[in-house]
């Protein structure tokens, strides 16, 4: 498992601009990728997923781009919101493994 | 709307107490991942169970936890005995092989 601590990295964005939150993977052999949103006293919830044969993917107000050069993957979202304000976790799998490794959160505070 | 269900919500119990937490997967999913939450140590995969069959609880301290799937609409972790430092929010989640997993509204646990 990997860290959501007290020391989470923050992102703080005004309402109606765009947010880009990034990860690194460290796994050059992982092949999908997801995004999950984790609000306050809930579960991660399943936002968009990318597998490594794609280099963007697009959905509702929501972007992910993965450049598996430099193994990095970002999260675009469009006209950002206050019910956006939240953790954003990247997790990584790649075929033939179990399970999925979860990446450091981001925390997202959106300012009205 | 398909969702995991994990009972109960909250969990106030004193050290030596046995804990059981219950999850039911999403119907027809043939996955299902416990991970336990803290502010220290992030998410944290404890086991999981494909097609009822346990494949990995090499994440679940082995003297007081277990983790079962009597049938596939229910999937248990127990904690005999708790101690304080189980305290943390516990997630199921579940999902088709090892990609997308959907999480749970999590156990909050309190051992005092």
């Amino acid at each position: 498992g990997e860290s959501v601590g007290l020391h989470l990295p923050t992102l703080s964005v005004q309402e109606g601009d765009n947010s880009i939150i990034n990860c690194a993977y460290s796994n050059s052999a992982s092949d999908y990728f997801i995004w999950y949103k984790q609000e306050s006293g809930k579960g991660p919830q399943f936002i968009i997923d990318i597998r490594s044969n794609m280099d963007k993917r697009q959905g509702q107000r929501v972007t992910v781009l993965l450049n598996k050069t430099v193994k990095h993957l970002s999260l675009q979202i469009a006209a950002t919101q206050p019910g956006d304000s939240a953790v954003y976790f990247c997790a990584e799998n790649m075929t033939g493994r179990r399970a999925l490794t979860f990446g450091s959160g981001t925390r997202l505070q959106v300012q009205p | 709307d398909a969702r995991v269900t994990q009972t109960p919500r909250h969990k106030v119990t004193e050290m030596g107490q046995e804990v059981t937490m219950r999850c039911q997967p999403i119907l027809g999913h043939n996955t299902v991942f416990w991970y336990r939450q803290t502010m220290m140590q992030g998410l944290e995969l404890l086991a999981y169970f494909r097609n009822r069959a346990p494949l990995d609880d090499s994440g679940m301290p082995k003297d007081r936890f277990s983790a079962e799937m009597p049938d596939a609409t229910l999937a248990t972790l127990k904690i005999q005995p708790s101690e304080p430092r189980d305290s943390a929010v516990y997630f199921c989640a579940s999902g088709l092989l090892a990609d997308t997993q959907y999480f749970g509204p999590g156990t909050r646990l309190t051992v005092l």
